[in-house]
């Protein structure tokens, strides 16, 4: 079975850091993407940046980056130089090839400080 | 820009009674997923039709909950009757459903209060 842990309830950076919220993964399957989302208050859940299994490199999108580790089965979301608009939640997510059934982890509660 | 379309945005109903959401994908997306979130927990998935056909509900309350997706397209969910642990966040999701990368947009949500 899927399933996504993220161990980080709650982080405080201050504002134009760089921050990096972790992410496991565990499944048995070899073909798998891994998705990262952010929910701000108002709830809109928005997509950020994909990671495929397959994919050597690792994903980047603006200040978005996928640091995908394979081996230890780990997919960080890194966000560069933070805005304080990039306070919400962040949800990491996985889906298997073929069944397309989105998995999602608890999330972490970003909050960036001026 | 497409977009997932879901109504009512808000709903406070009274436990027993019944209430139905309702959710248009974007154009072309054949699959299409009904997620609940509990406030401060990850989305879970309750259902996911590809096209007409329901995939995957094995995490869907069927003594309560039903899903219907008739043409396809557009979709409803419903609770009957509703019970104060249904208050929730209700997201509907759409997606290509194929491919690699074929992320998944959500709706606004309908944020469900059960008095």
């Amino acid at each position: 079975a899927q399933k996504i842990t993220q161990t980080q309830p709650g982080m405080f950076v201050q504002e134009k850091e760089a921050v990096t919220l972790d992410c496991t993964y565990d499944t048995s399957d070899q073909s798998y993407g891994l998705f990262w989302y952010k929910q701000p208050s108002s709830g809109e859940m928005i997509f950020l940046i994909y990671q495929g299994s397959y994919d050597e490199q690792n994903a980047t999108e603006g200040r978005y980056s996928l640091n995908f580790q394979k081996a230890r089965k780990s997919a960080n979301l890194v966000i560069s130089a933070s805005q304080l608009g990039d306070s919400a939640m962040y949800f990491c997510a996985m889906s298997i090839q073929g069944a397309q059934k989105l998995v999602f982890g608890q999330g972490t509660r970003l909050t960036i400080n001026p | 820009e497409a977009e997932v379309a879901q109504s009512p945005r808000y709903k406070i109903t009274e436990k027993s009674q019944a209430v139905a959401f309702w959710c248009d994908p974007i154009s072309g997306h054949a699959t299409l997923y009904w997620y609940r979130q509990i406030l401060g927990q990850g989305p879970e998935l309750l259902v996911q039709f590809q096209d007409e056909s329901v995939v995957d509900d094995s995490q869907l309350p069927k003594d309560r909950f039903s899903a219907e997706r008739l043409k396809g397209v557009d979709s409803t969910l419903k609770i009957q009757p509703a019970e104060l642990g249904d208050s929730a966040m209700y997201l509907c999701a759409s997606s290509l459903g194929r491919g690699r990368g074929t992320e998944a947009f959500f709706g606004q949500g309908t944020r469900l209060t059960v008095v």
